[in-house]
């Protein structure tokens, strides 16, 4: 069936490091990718999405390709803050079940420090 | 411009007890999903539902559990006779459709079973 893995985390920074967040998929047909960001005690908030092959994502200095050779939608950004500190989840839709359900990673906590 | 509300927020249920949880989607969204969140792991799909319809159960444990959208009124997730494995994060998206329509989260329950 279809998967997600995504790098184990946490993963601390100082501010203004380079990220990158590994993200692979397994899927039958052509998913959309996407990746979630929950801060803490709330809900997932959609970061940034790519919906066929060489697609860019990107969103608040976070960008992410869909790479089908690969099967990769690995999450980077340029310069983080501390604000970015987070749990982030890579997740993609269902083709399978057909219904638009995600299927998510594990998640990877991200701590930026000052 | 409310976005997705679940309640409640936290949820102390002693095992044997129900468990009622409550969404009420994006104004003018008719398709709603149910993910669980086990601790230190990504949310997994339970059951999508459209207006009085259950869709898709296949991620909905057979017993104990179940899912209604009425035509008036918000989602509710229903769990009998809640066990200690039961504790968990339930999370309540809702879309304008399925497939590459955005999914809006709400802030989750937490139950906690003791």
């Amino acid at each position: 069936g279809n998967s997600v893995t995504q790098m184990e985390g946490p993963v601390t920074l100082s501010e203004e490091a380079f990220l990158t967040i590994n993200c692979t998929y397994t899927a039958t047909g052509y998913p959309s990718l996407f990746w979630y960001v929950q801060y803490p005690g709330e809900g997932l908030q959609l970061l940034l999405k790519a919906t066929k092959a060489d697609d860019k994502g990107s969103n608040k200095g976070f960008e992410a390709t869909y790479r089908k050779e690969t099967t990769s939608f690995h999450l980077e950004k340029g310069s983080v803050q501390v604000s970015d500190s987070a749990v982030y989840f890579c997740a993609l839709s269902d083709t399978g079940g057909s219904q638009g359900n995600l299927i998510f990673g594990k998640g990877t906590k991200l701590s930026v420090k000052p | 411009n409310a976005g997705v509300m679940q309640n409640p927020r936290h949820l102390v249920r002693r095992r044997g007890q129900e468990a009622r949880l409550r969404c009420s989607p994006v104004k003018g969204h008719s398709h709603v999903y149910w993910y669980r969140q086990l601790p230190e792991e990504g949310l997994k799909f339970m059951v999508y539902l459209q207006k009085e319809n259950i869709i898709d159960e296949s991620g909905m444990p057979k017993e104990r559990f179940s899912a209604e959208f009425p035509k008036e009124g918000p989602s509710i997730l229903r769990i009998q006779q809640v066990v200690r494995g039961d504790s968990a994060a339930y999370f309540c998206a809702s879309s304008l459709g399925k497939g590459t329509y955005e999914q809006y989260f709400g802030p989750g329950t937490r139950l906690t079973v003791t």
